[in-house]
């Protein structure tokens, strides 16, 4: 599975929208980005996920780069309890089993 | 969407004992699940991919004598961690895919918490 790295972590205020950057230059034409988060003492649960195009979801946005060797979480209004890390993970689109190999993500705080 | 259950939440137990971890994927079938480990301030670690009726499939360095896994039906995957040892001590993850061969989503357990005397 190609490398993505992403800042080890951010800050934000309440309210405020979120950036969340990953690079990814090696990712191939076949990956999907795959974003999970990770509250404390939780199992991850999904955000979004997307090819080629930006995509929007009642939790997040997805923006993908056009080359594809980037793309950006947007959390639109940061709340207490997006407090967590949050992952950008590639995985094949041919890969039928499926598993996930998670980096170490981005640690994200959010000041009240 | 789709509920991952795991049980129990934690455990404490002494040095030498078994332990076993169940995950049940609650409405849903699961032909395929996922079990992970991850130790304090550290990311997720892949062990093993668990096919329902078949051996399981272990990541490099994880020994399968170690941690038995068992997918006796399609809602139902156990990790068996055996002669547990306090470097055991963590915090394993389960996931399941609700539809094998599509390109979204995995659904996670809550985790359990081991802590090995």
């Amino acid at each position: 599975d190609a490398k993505t790295t992403q800042p080890n972590s951010m800050e934000s205020n309440e309210e405020e929208p979120v950036h969340l950057p990953c690079n990814h230059s090696t990712i191939s034409g076949t990956d999907y980005i795959h974003w999970y988060r990770q509250l404390p003492s939780q199992g991850p649960e999904y955000v979004i996920h997307g090819l080629t195009s930006n995509v929007n979801n009642r939790m997040a946005s997805l923006a993908i780069a056009e080359d594809r060797k980037s793309s950006t979480l947007i959390l639109h209004r940061a709340t207490l309890r997006d407090a967590a890390v949050y992952y950008c993970i590639l995985r094949d689109a041919y890969n039928q089993g499926g598993k996930l190999i998670f980096g170490q993500g981005t640690e994200l705080s959010v000041k009240p | 969407g789709a509920v991952v259950s795991q049980h129990p939440s934690w455990v404490i137990c002494k040095s030498g004992t078994s332990v076993k971890i169940e995950c049940r994927s609650l409405d849903f079938q699961a032909t395929t699940m996922f079990w992970y480990r991850q130790f304090p301030k550290q990311s997720l670690m892949l062990m093993a991919t668990s096919n329902e009726g078949s051996k399981a499939t272990y990541e490099q360095g994880v020994e399968k004598d170690k941690f038995l896994i068992n997918h006796a039906s399609l809602t139902l995957s156990t990790l068996t961690v055996t002669s547990a040892h306090p470097e055991d001590s963590s915090f394993y993850i389960c996931s399941a895919r609700d539809a094998p061969l599509r390109a979204g989503e995995l659904f996670f357990g809550e985790g359990s918490r081991l802590t090995v005397l």
